[in-house]
């Protein structure tokens, strides 16, 4: 059972390249997410799926792009890489909403220079 | 305006003994709190939660503790071992099926054999 898979795990960009992080998820879950993580900070959401077909933002939304493709799919774009976007992003679902137990991706740490 | 503050940024303790991790909050609408764990290079795991219409709630060697009226949860963790050894979240939500959940900045627990 491989839960939440994330690709890639690392990925450095110049400035102004576009990216798209893909998750997939195995757990027939009908909620996924997409969260940064900063050194020093907690994870903060970035845009949310809380069903196949639906997107909303997050805390953090501006310069990203999501797509839902279907129920275990669920990709994050960035269409012009910026070095603020230097992260390290996780991708998670529950089953339904997040006062179910999230199951995380094991990151991708990606460096904009 | 850090709404999930988790003010002890690590926490060493001697294995067999207690460790106590303290988050507060400051939104008076959660009503519902998670923890994770999350090992380097890994996702965050789901740990224990808790619904503020308890003030405890335990899970084997996890207990997690909530004072409503300081705005304030700890999670304990009897006995300590080495295998404990991450970085601990508290989270926060407010509503029933929510989808945003805000995070604390983490507390870096070291259990030393």
């Amino acid at each position: 059972n491989a839960g939440v898979t994330q690709t890639p795990k690392f990925q450095v960009l110049k400035t102004g390249q576009s990216m798209t992080l893909q998750c997939a998820q195995d757990m027939n879950h009908n909620s996924m997410y997409w969260y940064r993580q900063d050194p020093g900070m907690g994870l903060r959401l970035i845009y949310y799926s809380a069903s196949e077909g639906t997107t909303d933002k997050g805390e953090v939304p501006n310069g990203y792009n999501v797509s839902r493709l279907n129920k275990r799919e669920f990709s994050l774009r960035l269409e012009s890489a910026a070095p603020s976007q230097t992260s390290v992003y996780f991708c998670a679902s529950t089953e339904l909403g997040m006062n179910t137990e999230a199951f995380f991706g094991q990151g991708t740490r990606l460096t904009v220079v | 305006d850090q709404q999930v503050k988790q003010n002890s940024p690590s926490l060493s303790v001697q294995e067999g003994r207690i460790s106590i991790l303290n988050c507060d909050y400051t939104n008076s609408m959660f009503d519902y709190f998670l923890w994770y764990k999350k090992y380097p290079a890994e996702g965050p795991t789901f740990l224990i939660s808790i619904s503020s219409i308890k003030d405890k709630n335990e899970d084997g060697r996890f207990t997690v503790f909530l004072n409503k009226s300081a705005k304030h949860l700890s999670l304990h963790i009897v006995p300590s071992q080495p295998g404990d050894s991450a970085v601990y979240f508290c989270a926060a939500s407010v509503g029933g099926s929510n989808y945003k959940l805000t995070f604390g900045k983490g507390t870096l627990l070291t259990v030393n054999p």
